[in-house]
């Protein structure tokens, strides 16, 4: 039982350049979450998935896409990377539920855009 | 939407004293508050969570409180270890929204001086 993983660990972007972070768990979790952190600004809220096939916007979605097509994967994309995007980004997976709101983190993506 | 405070930014210790971090939040149909802990380049882990129907609760030498009328809460760690230094986040939810969101604070990097 690996958790929540993710791929890659760090990555180093030019700017205008686009990748796909890739967030696996094997929990058989129903949300599914996708969030950045920034030095003394928290972690923030990218996108979410409440289920297989469904996406919403969190607090800081621009220049973020994202997918799930399978219940285990939620997909970032940064479709032209800019500066500001600068982050680690941590995936998180959890419940649906009453008594099962612990949401679960990956062990983080270290993103540098140049 | 909801809004999570967190204060202080920073905290020093000695070791064996106690440290206290508390957080504000502003939504008050919020009823989840978990805190967590971060080591240095580690994930976020959950180290203890509260519900709205409870006061207090309690996990050796970790506790918090929640002040529901204030719509305060607090982590208070008793007789801190150097092992205890670490970014620790508060978060706040509505679990009855069906999405699973967590409001975080914006963080405390807490320091145990041996």
């Amino acid at each position: 039982n690996a958790g929540v993983t993710q791929t890659p660990k760090f990555r180093v972007l030019k700017t205008g350049q686009s990748m796909t972070l890739l967030c696996a768990q094997d929990m058989n979790h129903e949300y599914m979450y996708w969030y950045r952190q920034d030095p003394g600004m928290g972690l923030r809220l990218i996108h979410y998935s409440v289920g297989e096939g469904t996406t919403a916007k969190g607090e800081v979605p621009d220049g973020y896409n994202v997918s799930r097509l399978k219940k285990q994967n939620f997909l970032l994309g940064l479709e032209s990377a800019a500066p500001s995007q600068t982050s680690v980004y941590f995936c998180a997976s959890g419940y649906h539920g009453q008594g099962k709101e612990t949401q679960y983190f990956g062990p983080g993506t270290r993103l540098l855009v140049l | 939407g909801e809004n999570v405070e967190q204060h202080p930014s920073t905290l020093s210790v000695q070791e064996g004293d106690s440290a206290v971090i508390k957080c504000t939040y502003s939504d008050s149909a919020s009823n989840y508050f978990p805190w967590y802990k971060q080591e240095l380049g580690k994930r976020p882990q959950l180290i203890i969570d509260i519900r709205s129907n409870v006061g207090e609760k309690k996990d050796q030498r970790i506790a918090v409180t929640l002040n529901k009328t204030a719509k305060h809460f607090s982590l208070h760690i008793t007789e801190t270890q150097p092992e205890d230094s670490a970014v620790y986040f508060c978060a706040a939810s509505n679990s009855f929204g069906n999405t699973g969101k967590l409001i975080f604070g914006q963080g405390t990097t807490l320091q145990v001086k041996p």
